[in-house]
């Protein structure tokens, strides 16, 4: 498994525009990234998901540089309740693998 | 659609105690995964099934700890004798597939004390 890199913590301030990069140095060729969202006593939800480029949701973008090795996930115009863990994963499409979520990013969205 | 169903959503048991975790997967998912999460490590992968199967065990910490699926639609996760440090939120989660990019629907979890 590719391994990430993201900040443990972020706050920010209700309406801004939320960016956060995860950094991925030793992603593989067939090695799609996704990212998860965890609000507190609740279960992660998948947000979004791409391979290279920009791809955008009705939550979320997700940008990816040419040489994939980090990501950003854009949250826009966020409000208290965006307040969550998100969480960065990197892995291949095929059978049997695995995803590794680790401690996230604790973003915090201050009134 | 219910969701992934998890029971009991608390448990609080003494050292030395059986616990059994329950979890219902999405009607369709032939995959499904148990994770733990504390503070400490985070969310971790404990085992997976994919067609009922247990493909990945890994993450089992030790013994004391074990899984089964008998059929698509029911799954346990069993920890004989409970310690303290098994302390956690145990999350139930289904998928399509067993692949990397299938998205996984969690459940609610399970909120574990063992005093």
């Amino acid at each position: 498994l590719a391994k990430t890199t993201q900040p443990i913590s972020m706050d920010s301030y209700e309406g801004q525009e939320v960016n956060i990069t995860c950094s991925h140095n030793n992603i593989a060729t067939n090695d799609y990234i996704t990212w998860y969202q965890q609000f507190p006593s609740q279960g992660p939800r998948f947000i979004i998901q791409g391979y290279k480029t920009k791809v955008t949701n009705e939550v979320a973008s997700l940008f990816i540089p040419a040489d994939r090795k980090s990501s950003t996930l854009s949250l826009p115009r966020v409000s208290l309740s965006d307040t969550a863990v998100y969480y960065c994963l990197v892995a291949p499409g095929e059978r049997g693998n695995r995803l590794a979520f680790g401690k996230g990013n604790q973003v915090v969205v201050i009134p | 659609d219910a969701g992934v169903i998890q029971s009991p959503r608390h448990e609080v048991t003494e050292m030395g105690q059986e616990v059994t975790l329950r979890c219902k997967p999405i009607s369709g998912h032939n995959s499904l995964f148990w994770y733990r999460q504390t503070m400490m490590r985070g969310l971790e992968l404990l085992i997976y099934f994919n067609n009922n199967v247990p493909i990945d065990d890994s993450g089992m910490p030790e013994d004391r700890f074990s899984a089964k699926m008998p059929n698509a639609s029911f799954s346990t996760l069993k920890i004989q004798p409970s310690e303290p440090r098994d302390s956690a939120v145990y999350f139930c989660a289904s998928s399509l597939g067993a692949g990397g990019t299938d998205t996984q629907y969690f459940g609610p979890g399970t909120r574990l004390t063992v005093l």
